[in-house]
């Protein structure tokens, strides 16, 4: 079946510098792919929307400056959190769909900032 | 707007007991609905999904849910927990091929 891989499954890192997460779909070609953020105990919470080739659209809220997002290819979306604080450390998930189809979701990424 | 109601934060239930999780939504038109599962630490994988047709969905892992219109209703529901089904589970609604919104999820604890 469909596959997303999302990269690395944990980072750390010192408040002020940049992280970047990578989600492939593997075998299929995402059009459109989506980055989550899940706090500890929470629900998961759209932050943004990306198509590939197009600037991202992102929800009410959420720093666009902050969590730069780059859809490059079909098969490839990238989220970095830039000057990353301690209040940016979360559960960042992305999903990804072609078309119609239903979303296939990452594994996820663990941000801890110290 | 849409959104989803997952009334229940935890549910424990004995190994071999039934289950029924529940989700109410909110949504504009005839909504797509869809049940998750993310054990600690992991992603999300999908349980089953409802876009038309037959009320009564099937899924994996033995899961079912109903689809009910009049009481905005899609409970998930198993007939015999697996101490393996101990997770949280998510409800969502919203487009097939489109973003998400997400209830604030059931964990499941199941006892010997």
């Amino acid at each position: 079946g469909a596959v997303v891989s999302q990269h690395p499954s944990r980072v750390i890192c010192k408040s002020g510098t940049s992280v970047k997460i990578e989600c492939r779909s593997l075998d299929f070609q995402a059009t459109t792919m989506f980055w989550y953020r899940q706090f500890p105990k929470q629900s998961l919470m759209l932050m943004a929307t990306s198509n590939e080739g197009s600037k991202a659209t992102y929800e009410q809220g959420v720093e666009k400056d902050k969590f730069l997002i780059n859809h490059a290819s079909l098969t490839l979306s990238t989220l970095t959190v830039t000057s990353a604080h301690p209040e940016d450390s979360s559960f960042y998930i992305c999903s990804a769909s072609a078309g119609n189809s239903p979303l296939h979701f990452g594994n996820g990424t663990r941000l801890t900032v110290t | 707007a849409q959104s989803v109601t997952q009334p229940d934060i935890h549910i424990t239930v004995s190994e071999g007991a039934s289950l029924e999780l529940r989700c109410n939504y909110s949504y504009g038109a005839t909504p797509y609905l869809f049940w998750y599962v993310q054990s600690p630490g992991q992603g999300l994988q999908l349980l089953l999904k409802y876009f038309s047709g037959d009320t009564l969905v099937q899924g994996i892992k033995g899961f079912e849910a109903e689809f009910k219109r009049s009481q905005s209703s899609f409970n998930l529901r198993k007939p015999s927990v697996h101490w393996s089904d101990a997770a949280e589970y998510f409800c969502a609604v919203g487009e097939r091929g489109n973003k998400l919104v997400f209830g604030a999820g059931t964990i499941l604890r199941v006892k010997s």
